[in-house]
């Protein structure tokens, strides 16, 4: 099946530092990409649509500004959380999606990446 | 519309047993439905998955069937193995007009008892 890695796996900041997290699909082209956002017990929250070469989509109350998604090429994409504050310490997800001959189209996920703000 | 989970429900079965996972969705209009299972720390791993126009799927283990007259889904896994204990959830994915966006459940965590 498709594989698609994150990195870092988790990563410890500072309040007010910025944090890049990257997405790659390893073994297909991902015209789109997805970001989402998983607190503990709780399900997976989309948090923006990445589509290669243009502007992300974000979802209803999540602020672009701090939540940067760059789209640059068919396998990667990137989130920074820009200005990160302790409430932004999260497990952050990304998929790819690869569209499947019969149209429909399935996500491929990534491991995770954990984000601890102190 | 959108899941958001302020607990998991939890389901405990002794091992050998078989599991059945509950799932409603929101959206009449979704037309694909996935499972997926999330061990702690990992992102979501794809199960199975079953079109609208299906009521019933099985893959190894696995069978998924989908009511959409009540807006449900279910996802029964026979003969429970320890390695099955993970959270579990549900995924609804439109096909056209905004679709391609998957809305999760609120997902069941699964204890498999020795």
């Amino acid at each position: 099946g498709a594989v698609v890695s994150q990195h870092p796996s988790w990563v410890i900041c500072k309040s007010g530092t910025s944090v890049k997290i990257e997405c790659r699909s390893l073994d297909f082209q991902a015209t789109t990409m997805f970001w989402y956002r998983q607190f503990p017990k709780q399900s997976l929250m989309l948090m923006a649509t990445s589509n290669e070469g243009s502007k992300a989509t974000y979802e209803q109350g999540v602020e672009k500004d701090k939540f940067l998604i760059n789209h640059a090429s068919l396998t990667l994409s990137t989130l920074t959380v820009t200005s990160a504050h302790p409430e932004d310490s999260s497990f952050y997800i990304c998929s790819a999606r690869d569209i499947l001959p019969s149209g429909y189209n399935e996500q491929f996920f990534g491991p995770g990446t954990r984000l601890t703000v102190l | 519309g959108e899941s958001v989970g302020l607990h998991l429900p939890t389901l405990s079965v002794q091992e050998g047993d078989n599991s059945i996972i509950n799932c409603a969705y929101s959206n009449s209009a979704s037309d694909y439905f996935i499972w997926y299972k999330q061990e702690s720390g990992k992102g979501p791993q794809f199960i199975i998955d079953i079109r609208s126009n299906m009521d019933k799927r099985q893959g190894q283990r696995v069978t998924v069937l989908l009511n959409k007259t009540v807006k449900h889904l279910s996802l029964q896994i026979a003969a429970t193995q320890p390695g099955d204990s993970a959270v579990y959830f549900c995924a609804e994915n439109g096909l056209t007009g905004g679709g391609n966006k998957l809305t999760f459940g609120t997902g069941t965590q699964l204890k498999v008892e020795l």
